[in-house]
């Protein structure tokens, strides 16, 4: 099946920096990615979708200041959260689309700010 | 209301026992993915089913159109399954996903 990965898997910052993390699908393209968060115990939440070549689309309740999407290729989407506070510590999950429907996940990155 | 019921919410089996795990939703979908997240956060995508029935190893998923029902079956269980199944819907339209709250399963030795 389709491989998406993310970069890095998990990753310790100091609050106030900035931490970027990338979702790469491995043997097709995607014109589309998704970002998504997940909190201890919930479920996955949509967070934004993102096109190549163009600027991202956010849920509500999102701020696109804080977390910048970057769809620069076909085959790289890159979510930076910027200003990094604690309560911005969660796992971060990345989904690329193939073709219509066929969606594959990344394993995710955990985040945690101190 | 969420879009996407699974059940049990928890589930502990014996090594070797048949597991099933239930997803119920209520929007018309394109695909329903069956996904895996180990207690390290990690998540594994194991199935993408638009119908039927689909094998992979000791895990068979499958999927009722009619009834908006899909089920993810585990044979000879064991202590490495041990992990949170989640059922993800993607409707006709649009391109979010109505996520289940995920299934927690506890296979003991």
């Amino acid at each position: 099946g389709a491989v998406v990965s993310q970069h890095p898997s998990w990753v310790i910052c100091k609050s106030g920096t900035s931490v970027k993390i990338e979702c790469r699908s491995l043997d097709f393209q995607a014109t589309t990615m998704f970002w998504y968060r997940q909190f201890p115990k919930q479920s996955l939440m949509l967070m934004a979708t993102s096109n190549e070549g163009s600027k991202a689309t956010y849920e509500q309740g999102v701020e696109k200041d804080k977390f910048l999407i970057n769809h620069a290729s076909l085959t790289l989407s890159t979510l930076t959260v910027t200003s990094a506070h604690p309560e911005d510590s969660s796992f971060y999950i990345c989904s690329a689309q193939r073709g219509f429907y066929e969606q594959y996940f990344g394993p995710g990155t955990r985040l945690t700010v101190t | 209301k969420n879009e996407v019921e699974q059940s049990p919410q928890n589930l502990t089996a014996q090594e070797g026992e048949f597991i099933t795990i239930n997803c119920s939703y209520s929007v018309g979908i394109s695909a329903l993915h069956w996904l895996q997240q180990h207690p390290g956060g990690g998540i594994v995508s194991l199935f993408m089913l638009s119908s039927g029935k689909k094998k992979h190893g000791r895990l068979i998923a499958t999927i009722n159109i009619q009834e908006k029902h899909s089920s993810l079956h585990i044979t000879a269980s064991h202590p490495r399954d041990s992990a949170v199944y989640i059922c993800a819907a993607r409707p006709n339209t649009g391109n979010q996903f109505y996520f289940g709250t995920g299934t927690s399963l506890t296979v003991i030795p």
